[in-house]
């Protein structure tokens, strides 16, 4: 069964230093999603990909995130300076086709932690 | 934008019995309602999910109930199993921007105990 991939699964940083975490959807899923999930709480939405376009980005804390999936596969979410309070994990999941009711799938997530 | 709350933060029950897990929601325009499962250390897995033009849905042990007048689903999980002890998050699909966003409750986290 397909799954989506996420890497790396663990990242440690200091804060001010730049990070990365990579996205890999469910082959031919259209609809790529990125969550920060903060201890104790459920996944909240920064970021939805329509093949290669932002959907909404409306949460994203844009003066440190970015966001890209270039040719509407794979997708980079990028924190440009980290701060402690980012410490959280980051999933990605992905859609078929981010029509209503369609079931989304998690990757494993990337537990993020900033000193 | 939509607010998805979710009780009890924490359940304990032993083996067999059932478990009940409720969330109520906002938005009035949300009609998806699924419910994910997330073992720790693991990707959140969708369990069940319930579309608003059906009452109730039912997968072997586990069932879910929505009352659309109320705004409120529910997730039943009966003759409960160690393995089902995990963290339970409901949610609420509604319109975002250009496309259809999942609210997440706070979750809950079951204990089974043998």
């Amino acid at each position: 069964e397909a799954e989506v991939a996420q890497s790396p699964r663990y990242k440690i940083t200091e804060k001010s230093q730049a990070v990365a975490f990579w996205c890999d959807p469910i082959s031919g899923h259209a609809t790529l999603y990125w969550y920060r999930q903060i201890l104790g709480q459920g996944p909240e939405l920064l970021v939805q990909f329509q093949d290669e376009s932002v959907v909404d980005d409306s949460q994203l804390p844009k003066d440190r995130f970015s966001a890209e999936r270039l040719k509407g596969v794979d997708s980079t979410l990028k924190i440009q300076p980290a701060e402690l309070g980012d410490s959280a994990m980051y999933l990605c999941a992905s859609s078929r086709s981010g029509q209503y009711g369609d079931t989304q799938y998690f990757g494993p997530g990337t537990r993020l932690t900033v000193l | 934008g939509e607010n998805v709350e979710q009780h009890p933060s924490t359940l304990s029950v032993q083996e067999g019995d059932s478990a009940v897990i409720k969330c109520t929601y906002s938005d009035s325009a949300s009609n998806y309602f699924p419910w994910y499962k997330q073992e720790l250390g693991k990707r959140p897995q969708l369990i069940i999910d319930i579309r608003s033009n059906v009452g109730e849905k039912k997968d072997q042990r586990i069932a879910v109930t929505l009352n659309k007048t109320a705004k409120h689903f529910s997730l039943h999980i009966t003759e409960t199993q160690p393995e089902d002890s995990a963290v339970y998050f409901c949610a609420a699909l509604s319109r975002q921007n250009s496309g259809y966003a999942l609210n997440f409750g706070k979750g809950t986290s079951l204990l089974v105990t043998p």
